[in-house]
């Protein structure tokens, strides 16, 4: 499709295991975000990536979490030794612009983590 | 990042106009002043966004105050698929970072 994508859509893990969430941006899109969503509240930023930057890394609540982008294409989100304040939905969105403040972002369905 | 203010919620009746208003007191001069709203169970879309004068697109209006410290999001006739929670958003230029608030929640009846 043309749209963003993410899987899984659903992942319900044991607490203390690791989970990997993917995103597949919109091709051409050069920017790629990552947010997170706890049930009822708004989104909290955890990290940006543009081009060949170095990613902003400042909304990531901790050591826990990391993410990688490989060139413009997708980008993994991996959380660590999981606990039930991770559980919600997160989202990744992607741009076109850089910089302009202009761009639009078109952001997937998101994928939903339960933390046992 | 400069911050926005929003009523937590707001009601409207299907095909009336709706005014949702955000407070943005510390704006810069190269803040831009989007808008996305989030449908139930979905990520969040686009609306609008601008600068100094007022925008409308196929989906809304938006109103920016002349002194730019608050601005006004306008359905012009709400339908049921409006009813949605509406992030204001301010966004320097030179960084494409979104920082979303916690919005305000509409609901539309019949």
């Amino acid at each position: 499709g043309a749209g963003v994508s993410q899987s899984p859509s659903n992942k319900v893990t044991e607490k203390g295991k690791d989970v990997e969430l993917r995103c597949d941006p919109i091709s051409g899109h050069t920017a790629l975000y990552w947010y997170r969503q706890s049930l009822g509240q708004g989104l909290e930023f955890l990290i940006y990536f543009q081009g060949n930057s170095a990613p902003d890394k400042s909304g990531l609540p901790s050591d826990r979490f990391s993410a990688e982008r490989t060139g413009e294409s997708v980008s993994t989100l991996t959380i660590q030794r999981t606990q039930q304040e991770d559980s919600a939905v997160y989202l990744c969105a992607s741009s076109l612009a850089s910089g302009l403040a202009t761009g639009e972002l078109f952001f997937g369905e998101g994928s939903r983590l339960t933390v046992l | 990042d400069a911050k926005t203010t929003q009523p937590n919620s707001m009601e409207s009746n299907e095909e009336e106009p709706v005014h949702l208003p955000c407070n943005h007191s510390t704006i810069s001069g190269t803040d831009y002043i989007h808008w996305y709203r989030q449908l139930p169970s979905q990520g969040p879309e686009y609306v609008i966004h601008g600068l100094t004068s007022n925008v409308n697109n196929r989906m809304a209006s938006l109103a920016i105050a002349e002194d730019r410290k608050s601005s006004t999001l306008i359905l012009h006739r709400a339908t049921l698929r409006d009813a949605a929670v509406y992030y204001c958003i301010l966004r320097d230029v030179g960084t494409d970072k979104l920082i979303f608030g916690t919005g305000t929640r509409l609901q539309v009846f019949p």
